[in-house]
């Protein structure tokens, strides 16, 4: 049973380039997320989508672009990463508004120099 | 504003009982959630309360009252593999879930 799955799961950037982080699941879940998670802090969200074709801003939304062509799959785009974007991103998914339980992918490690 | 308050750090004695507190303000609420995180790996789900009172499952159990937006995470029989953080989660009046910062739980031989 693969769940959520992330790619990839590091990666180290020069300040300026761009990259998409992949987040894929198998179970039909309408409700997808990325987080970011640094030290010493909560979970924050980044953007969200409730269902395919939808995007939503989070609370962290600014440097971030995402897209959900495919209902099962979410991307997270960073346009021009900066160091400030250093972090480890979790992408979750839940099945609907009102059934709250989240389910995580294993994570991205990303570091800009 | 909404916030998730729960303690930074706790230790505690393998064996033993630990309680790991945690209070929040949302707009509206649809129930609380606690999730375990060991260091470098996903959170995994632990609990869900959306009613007042006790919920246990195995080791674990769970509290909440609405009217003192409280709940607390209780462990017992503690053992080395619970040393994690663990993550207090309110859902809000959109059904977003808002994060406390997490409990580091160290667990000592």
């Amino acid at each position: 049973n693969a769940g959520v799955t992330q790619t990839p799961k590091f990666r180290v950037l020069k300040t300026g380039q761009s990259m998409t982080l992949l987040c894929a699941q198998d179970m039909n879940h309408e409700y997808m997320y990325w987080y970011r998670q640094d030290p010493g802090m909560g979970l924050r969200l980044i953007h969200y989508s409730v269902g395919e074709g939808t995007t939503a801003k989070g609370e962290v939304p600014d440097g971030y672009n995402v897209s959900r062509l495919k209902k099962q799959n979410f991307l997270l785009g960073l346009e021009s990463a900066a160091p400030s974007q250093t972090s480890v991103y979790f992408c979750a998914s839940r099945k609907g508004q009102e059934i709250g339980e989240l389910f995580f992918g294993e994570g991205s490690r990303l570091t800009v120099l | 504003g909404q916030n998730i308050d729960q303690p930074t750090e706790m230790t505690a004695t393998e064996g033993a009982i630990v309680q790991i507190n945690c209070t929040y303000q949302t707009s509206g609420f649809n129930g609380l959630f606690w999730y375990q995180q060991h260091a470098g790996e996903a959170p995994t789900f632990l609990s869900y309360n959306v009613l007042d009172g006790l919920e246990e499952k195995g080791r674990f159990s769970s509290f909440l009252s609405r009217s003192k937006g409280y709940s607390y995470l209780l462990l017992k029989e503690l053992q080395m593999k619970d040393s994690a953080s663990y993550l207090c989660a309110a859902l809000d009046s959109n059904y977003q879930l808002i994060w406390g910062a997490g409990t580091k739980l160290i667990i000592k031989p």
